[in-house]
């Protein structure tokens, strides 16, 4: 059964650039499809934006390109998330989930991420 | 990229049924691209409860069911009960990138 955990800083300032590790045990990493990103703003709806292959190839939410880089470590069964210049805009709850059989599951718990100074 | 289209708000008493509606485009819901349904209790993580438009995970119940045609698909859920009352949330690709729908908030009165 696999597992997702994200991690990383829970606030971030306007410009600056949100940063987030997905961290992946339980199972063969290699096994899996994609990774994604999922994130929700407070009271507000999914949102996807991003996800990766485990050989690398990645998909982005048009509006996001330009801001958005999400990279995999095999070695560190590990997921990562970049997003750049961000604002009040990308304050969020962040998810991270795996896509191998034609749905997002399972999903890591979710962090908060506050964009703020 | 806009989000697929679902009702704000589906409403049943326990034990009756409600359909939720997620309207998309020829190239995505249209497409060859199948789409997944998601439940979301307040405060919890989203949950997979359909996926490839009609096929239920381990798990879920049977009162759960989905189905597509054409541009738009839809959730089914029968039997309501009290815990099924919650966020639910469709989801599709468009080959190069996913989309949500804008969610519907089912309430078991």
């Amino acid at each position: 059964q696999v597992q997702l955990q994200e991690s990383g800083p829970g606030l971030v300032n306007p410009s600056g650039t949100l940063s987030l590790t997905c961290t992946v045990s339980g199972d063969s990493f290699s096994s899996t499809g994609w990774w994604s990103w999922v994130r929700q703003p407070p009271g507000k709806g999914l949102e996807w934006i991003g996800e990766i292959s485990h050989g690398g190839r990645t998909n982005y939410k048009p509006s996001l390109k330009g801001r958005i880089t999400v990279l995999v470590d095999v070695s560190k069964n590990q997921v990562h998330l970049k997003l750049t210049s961000v604002t009040s805009a990308d304050t969020a709850v962040y998810y991270c989930a795996t896509n191998a059989n034609g749905g997002f599951d399972p999903w890591g718990q979710g962090t908060l991420v506050t964009v703020s100074s | 990229q806009s989000a697929l289209t679902q009702p704000p708000s589906a409403s049943g008493s326990p034990g009756q049924s409600v359909t939720i509606s997620c309207t998309g485009a020829s190239n995505d819901v249209g497409g060859f691209n199948s789409v997944s349904w998601y439940q979301q209790h307040p405060g919890k993580v989203p949950k997979l409860i359909i996926y490839e438009d009609n096929k239920r995970p381990s798990g879920v119940p049977d009162r759960f069911s989905g189905s597509k045609s054409g541009n738009t698909a839809s959730l089914t859920v029968s039997g309501l009960q009290a815990d099924d009352e919650a966020d639910y949330y469709c989801s599709t690709s468009t080959g190069s990138f996913y989309v949500f729908g804008t969610g519907t908030k089912v309430s078991v009165l």
